[in-house]
């Protein structure tokens, strides 16, 4: 239980152009997804928090026009990076946690999405 | 933002090898979590920790939620070849109806076969 999956595994889009990743829990309904963005080597960084049916809280930092979240079902969240440069060039990685049991409770990660920018 | 000191950062091993890393925070935590990871793949939880002074072991992996709430250590018992990847500690407060996560900033463990 508590799989989590997302797609594309790895992008690769010209500068200016827009890239939707999506996360998907698969064995669970979840209530809260997070995206995090990694550099290599460095942990992860949260860029973003969405409760499904509500708009998305974004970190310091982060901007949200730039990356847009949408959670509009329990087992689907979108993350849109709008016209993409080299610097958005990154490793992206979306959580899920449900609400029940409290193994559950935690964050279950999705394989992550390389996302590099020409 | 905030992030939790975590020890060593690195670590090269012989394989078959006891290893220990820790975190230490300066804020109380009421959630510990450690996870690994692996090259282009996302964390995985390994093991949830909920209460001071808690031990919980699985498989050959044991962590232990500190009495002052403010760290934790995970061991790994004989380690073996697929235990590379790079193991994150992770705290949480609960305040807050989002509940994030402090990550530390990884312990890389390397082992030699």
């Amino acid at each position: 239980g508590a799989v989590v999956s997302q797609h594309p595994s790895r992008v690769i889009c010209k500068s200016g152009t827009s890239v939707k990743i999506e996360c998907r829990s698969l064995d669970f309904q979840a209530t809260t997804m997070f995206w995090y963005r990694q550099f290599p080597k460095q942990s992860l960084m949260l860029m973003a928090t969405s409760n499904e049916g509500s708009k998305a809280t974004y970190e310091q930092g982060v901007e949200k026009d730039k990356f847009l979240i949408n959670h509009a079902s329990l087992t689907l969240s979108t993350l849109t990076v709008t016209s993409a440069h080299p610097e958005d060039s990154s490793f992206y990685i979306c959580s899920a946690r449900g609400w029940g049991r409290p193994v559950l409770d935690e964050q279950y990660f999705g394989p992550g999405t390389r996302l590099t920018v020409t | 933002g905030q992030q939790l000191n975590q020890s060593p950062q690195s670590m090269f091993i012989q394989e078959g090898e006891d290893v220990s890393m820790n975190c230490t925070s300066s804020s109380i935590f009421n959630t510990w979590l450690w996870y690994k990871q692996e090259p282009g793949e996302g964390p995985v939880l390994l093991i949830a920790l909920y209460k001071a002074g808690e031990l919980t072991s699985n498989g050959r992996l044991t962590a232990q939620f500190g009495i002052t709430r403010k760290d934790s250590f995970l061991n790994i018992s004989a380690s073996i070849p697929s235990d590379v990847g790079i193991y994150f500690c992770a705290g949480r407060t609960n305040a807050g109806n989002n509940r994030k996560l402090i990550w530390g900033l990884g312990t890389s463990l390397a082992v030699n076969p």
